[in-house]
């Protein structure tokens, strides 16, 4: 059983698209989270949502929409996309936002736009 | 506010060498410490995790990093490394009440056969 997973693994598109990217988890968890991984592998946290409420948002273009249905779910759209969205983007989750609980990452999702 | 500073981006080691990955942190309160490993093409995996309590933590795969409180250090170590453990290794830090997680940048473990 995938307990975060993503969809889709690879997505190729042009600048100035409009992408979204999926992710579910089966763990029972009440917050999620996006982030993105650069070429260098620096990992920078995006959004967190905690029982579909947005709890972390960092300086994140305003082109980058989470929406959170349900507690499982969290997915990401971005609009406009430019050349410097490329990258690998990871959800992961966690049992709770302020407690010492480690998070559990997907397998990332590599975004390249051309 | 909080971050986490590695300073060696790669280490290279001969396989069945002992390895010392670095990791500085810094908090305003009391932290919660995490190392974790990603293999090429993959999520972040957790290794361990240091909440409270004793300051030298072991975890899977033979790896074990000691709290060091006056030094601001979480130094991650293993007495001999294997071929398999070839990865990026992420320390990240929670403070107590605080949200967010902070990583690192990284260090890239390359084992040598």
């Amino acid at each position: 059983d995938t307990a975060v997973s993503q969809t889709p693994k690879y997505l190729v598109t042009q600048m100035g698209n409009d992408k979204s990217i999926k992710c579910e988890q089966n763990l029972g968890h009440d917050t999620m989270y996006w982030y993105k991984q650069d070429s260098k592998k620096f990992l920078k946290i995006m959004f967190s949502y905690n029982n579909k409420e947005l709890i972390i948002n960092e300086t994140v273009p305003n082109r980058f929409s989470p929406k959170s249905p349900d507690k499982a779910h969290l997915n990401l759209h971005i609009n406009s996309l430019e050349l410097g969205d490329s990258a690998v983007y990871f959800c992961a989750s966690s049992r709770a936002e302020t407690a010492s609980y480690e998070q559990y990452f997907g397998p990332g999702t590599r975004l390249t736009v051309t | 506010a909080q971050s986490v500073t590695q300073l060696d981006s790669q280490v290279p080691v001969f396989e069945e060498a002992p390895v010392e990955l670095r990791c500085n942190y810094s908090s305003s309160v009391s932290v919660y410490l995490f190392w974790y490993v990603q293999y090429p093409n993959q999520g972040l995996q957790l290794l361990l995790k240091y909440l409270s309590g004793s300051t030298l933590v072991k975890g899977i795969n033979g790896f074990e990093a000691e709290f060091n409180k006056s030094q601001t250090s979480f130094h991650l170590r293993k007495p001999s490394v294997h071929i398999s453990d070839t990865a990026e290794y992420f320390c990240a830090v929670r403070g107590r009440g605080y949200q967010k997680v902070t990583f690192g940048t990284g260090t890239k473990l390359q084992v040598i056969p």
